[in-house]
């Protein structure tokens, strides 16, 4: 199993260019996760998808889409990049909902220009 | 004040030292506890979850105080290989399963 898998690995954007983060698990999880790690602030919760067909805001949704695409596929879409977006983005997922720990993928590195 | 609150370190501490972490949490109502590991420019890891009688996993030993809102991570007889940032995560439960990440206490072992 290659468990959470992210693409890609580094982007440099320039400001108000759009891309989409991939992210696939193939570990039949239900609920997937995105966050950003910035030095000095932890990991923040963008958005996440409880199960197939769901998504919910979290804690810095502001800039961001997302699509579950399937049950494997999870992705971010910044539609307008700003530089305060440059950051690491992760990309989780857990079997469901409880008080479990969740598994990252291995991030990707974004730079706004 | 952070929901989740370390000591960002770094804590320089020689080959077969002991070294602890501590951890506050905000919210008593959290209903789960764990330690990640993250190494340098890779992703978090789960290096063990937490439980309200202790529990050990080797050289590890992770501790859960409710009453404090407190959890600590002990490190006995620490390798080269130990050098990491140590997150402290909790998980409020409910519907979201949603977790809240400590910004890391960075553990250098030197030779």
């Amino acid at each position: 199993n290659a468990g959470v898998t992210q693409t890609p690995k580094f982007q440099v954007l320039k400001t108000g260019q759009s891309m989409t983060l991939q992210c696939a698990q193939d570990m039949n999880h239900n609920s997937m996760y995105w966050y950003r790690q910035d030095p000095g602030m932890g990991l923040r919760l963008i958005y996440y998808s409880a199960s197939e067909g769901t998504t919910d805001k979290g804690e810095v949704p502001n800039g961001y889409n997302v699509s579950r695409l399937n049950k494997r596929e999870f992705s971010l879409r910044l539609e307008s990049a700003a530089p305060s977006q440059t950051s690491v983005y992760f990309c989780a997922s857990i079997q469901d909902l409880g008080s479990r720990p969740q598994y990252f993928g291995p991030g990707t590195r974004l730079t706004v220009t | 004040r952070k929901e989740v609150e370390q000591d960002p370190g770094p804590f320089n501490v020689p080959e077969g030292a002991t070294v602890a972490f501590n951890c506050t949490y905000s919210n008593s109502a959290s209903q789960s506890f764990f330690w990640y590991r993250q190494d340098c420019r890779k992703e978090p890891k789960l290096l063990m979850s937490v439980y309200s009688s202790g529990n050990e996993d080797g050289r590890f030993t992770a501790q859960l105080n409710r009453a404090s809102q407190y959890i600590s991570l002990l490190i006995r007889d620490s390798k080269l290989s130990d050098s990491a940032t140590y997150l402290c995560v909790v998980n409020y439960g409910g519907a979201t399963n949603k977790l809240i990440f400590g910004t890391g206490t960075l553990l250098a072992v030197q030779p």
